[in-house]
Order: structure tokens, then C-alpha cells, then sequence
């Protein structure tokens, strides 16, 4: 069964400052897709970056990139120059047949 | 270009009681998918129309649950007899023509059932 985990349920990060957010996935599939979805507080979901799996270049969006180890099944975001917009919580989602398969999240957190 | 709408954002009910969630696609999508959030966790597939055909239903919707999308447009979800643990974030999302596209998240229902 597809599986996805993000084993860092908090992260903090100061503005201005790098970090990045783990997620693992399990999968048999070997074109599949990736997403980092991005939920603030009382808001509603919004897609950071997509990953297909066929593709060996690691997507990039802005101050967001991932790190895509296929053969690790690994799919890291890395988030650049953090600002406090930045702050949310974070889901790794995997597409299985037409329906995503979300992780647990990480909640993001931005000092000043 | 408008996103996906839901309506209503917030609903509390009795715990026996009857609730119905419209979802409004973007426009020119033509699946719409149902998840369900509950706190702390990641969403949760129900269901999933392609035009207005049902194409899939997850073991989590039990018979209390109904969906439809009777011309292809909006959705609706319908819960009878809530249960407390129906509480729970209930999140539409939409997409355009083809298995692998980007799903495109509505503001969701929260819904309380005391």
C-alpha cells in the first residue's frame, strides 16, 4: 500500500533563514507524482510544488525546491530566505490513481 | 479566474441531524474530489466524480454518506444521521481533464456535530 510520512510533526525557522521539511513515501508505481501542499491557519490548502517522478531534475518554485531521491523514496522541501507568510503547516501528498495520499504534516514556524 | 467555493464554511449540528456541503469547481475542471480532515492529521480521500459520474468511493464513506454531481458542475455531500465523530475539516478540491493533474483545493466545511 502507497504510504507517505513526515516524521517532523513541528520545525521552526527564523526569517531570512533555510529549512527543510522531510517526507518519505513507500510505493511499487514507478511514474507516479509528488506534491508539498502548503495550509495556513484557517486557510485553505495550496500547492507549493509538484514532482513527477520520471523527471530526474528537482522541481523548483522560487524560494521553494525539493530534493527528490527516487531510489530513496525521499521528497524533501527545502524553503529559502523563510518569511513569517511562510508559517503553515506543510503536507507531503503522494498521487495514487487519481487520489492524493497525504502525510500526517509538518507545522512550519517563523521567528523574527 | 475563480477557485474552488464552499458553502457553508462552518456548520454545527445535533448529533442525528442531516447536513448537505455544496462544492463549486473551477470552472473548466472536470473531476472534483472530496477529502475529509480531521485535526491534526493529513486530508483524507472519500470520493471523486469525473464529470458527473462517481468514479471511485473510499471504504471511509460509509452509507450515511452520499455524494453527487448531477451535470457535471457543482457537488454535494450529504451526511445523515451525523455522529460526533463526523467532526471534521471536509475539503473539496477540482482539477482539469486527465488522471494526473493538479488538485486545486476549495477554503473547506468545518463541520461540528454535538
Amino acid at each position: 500500500a502507497q504510504t507517505v510520512t513526515q516524521s517532523q510533526p513541528e520545525m521552526s525557522v527564523q526569517e531570512a533563514e533555510t529549512v527543510t521539511l522531510s517526507c518519505t513515501y513507500d510505493t511499487s508505481e514507478s511514474d507516479y507524482y509528488l506534491f508539498w501542499y502548503k495550509q495556513p491557519p484557517s486557510r485553505q490548502m495550496i500547492l507549493v510544488i509538484r514532482q513527477e517522478a520520471y523527471k530526474q531534475q528537482n522541481a523548483t518554485e522560487n524560494r521553494f525546491s525539493v530534493n527528490f531521491q527516487k531510489a530513496a523514496k525521499s521528497f524533501s522541501l527545502k524553503i529559502s530566505d523563510s518569511q513569517l507568510g511562510d508559517a503553515a503547516m506543510y503536507f507531503c501528498a503522494y498521487l495514487y490513481t487519481d487520489k492524493l495520499i497525504f502525510g500526517t504534516g509538518t507545522r512550519l514556524q517563523v521567528f523574527p | 479566474d475563480t477557485g474552488v467555493s464552499q458553502d457553508p464554511r462552518h456548520k454545527i449540528t445535533k448529533r442525528g441531524q442531516n447536513v448537505t456541503f455544496r462544492c463549486d469547481p473551477i470552472s473548466e475542471h472536470n473531476r472534483l474530489y472530496w477529502y475529509r480532515q480531521t485535526l491534526g492529521q493529513g486530508p483524507e480521500f472519500l470520493t471523486y466524480f469525473q464529470n458527473e459520474a462517481q468514479l471511485e468511493k473510499s471504504r471511509l464513506l460509509s452509507d450515511r454518506f452520499s455524494a453527487e454531481r448531477p451535470k457535471g458542475s457543482f457537488s454535494t455531500l450529504e451526511i445523515q444521521r451525523t455522529e460526533q465523530g463526523d467532526s471534521a475539516m471536509y475539503l473539496c478540491a477540482s482539477s482539469s481533464r486527465g488522471p494526473r493533474e493538479t488538485q486545486y483545493f476549495g477554503p473547506g466545511t468545518r463541520l461540528l456535530v454535538l
